[in-house]
């Protein structure tokens, strides 16, 4: 069965500093990756998704991740933390063809001043 | 298109009463996914419809709740009766034929007292 693990349910980082979301799957087909935002007391928004081709893909507000086969990682990175992007951060895993969605745990970002 | 919607967003009932929650997906979409979500277990993904059938409903808790979706602009998740361990942020969400990625509604917050 798929599976998704987050590593970290909260993380502080400083304004300006590296953002690093981590995700880690399992599978054993190629899986599709996605990153999803959310906002307090909103839905889910898609920051970014992996299907096939290019492995690095970069998504909305400056962030960008890295599909990587070898360590089955598809971790959230952004270089530089606005206050803005403070929320909460889901990794989320699906089969080409079956569309069910497995997501994380979810990954709380603070951002301090 | 407006998104996804759901009504109402915000639901406070006593335990016992029937509740109703509903969603009308994106135009066009084919599939469609009620999601729960809670601190404790995360986002759990209860049922999927595709072309409006119930394809993988082994999220669903037990048999007080059910889901239906008559047409392609509508769907239902139904709890009868209700307890307040169901007390939660369900989640609506709708994709496309050859799935990128859900599109998720602003969500219905539910309180059983």
């Amino acid at each position: 069965a798929q599976s998704v693990t987050q590593l970290g349910s909260h993380v502080s980082v400083s304004e300006g500093a590296l953002v690093l979301l981590r995700c880690n799957y399992s599978s054993s087909v190629p899986p599709y990756l996605f990153w999803y935002v959310q906002y307090p007391n909103q839905g889910l928004q898609l920051l970014l998704k992996y299907t096939t081709g290019a492995t690095l893909v970069k998504g909305i507000n400056g962030f960008e991740a890295e599909f990587k086969k070898s360590e089955t990682s598809f971790h959230l990175t952004k270089p530089s933390a606005h206050m803005s992007d403070a929320a909460e951060y889901f990794c989320a895993v699906s089969f080409g063809g079956y569309q069910k969605v497995t997501f994380g745990i979810g990954t709380k970002l603070q951002v301090i001043p | 298109d407006a998104g996804v919607i759901q009504s109402p967003r915000h639901e406070v009932t006593e335990m016992g009463q029937e509740v109703t929650l509903r969603c009308k997906p994106i135009s066009g979409h084919n599939s469609l996914f009620w999601y729960r979500q809670t601190m404790m277990r995360g986002l759990e993904l209860l049922i999927y419809f595709n072309n409006n059938v119930p394809i993988d409903d082994s999220g669903m808790p037990e048999d007080r709740f059910s889901a239906k979706m008559p047409n392609a602009s509508f769907s239902t998740l139904k709890i009868q009766p209700s307890e307040p361990r169901d007390s939660a942020v369900y989640f609506c969400a709708s994709t496309e034929t050859g799935f990128t990625e859900a599109f998720f509604g602003q969500g219905t917050r539910l309180t059983v007292v």
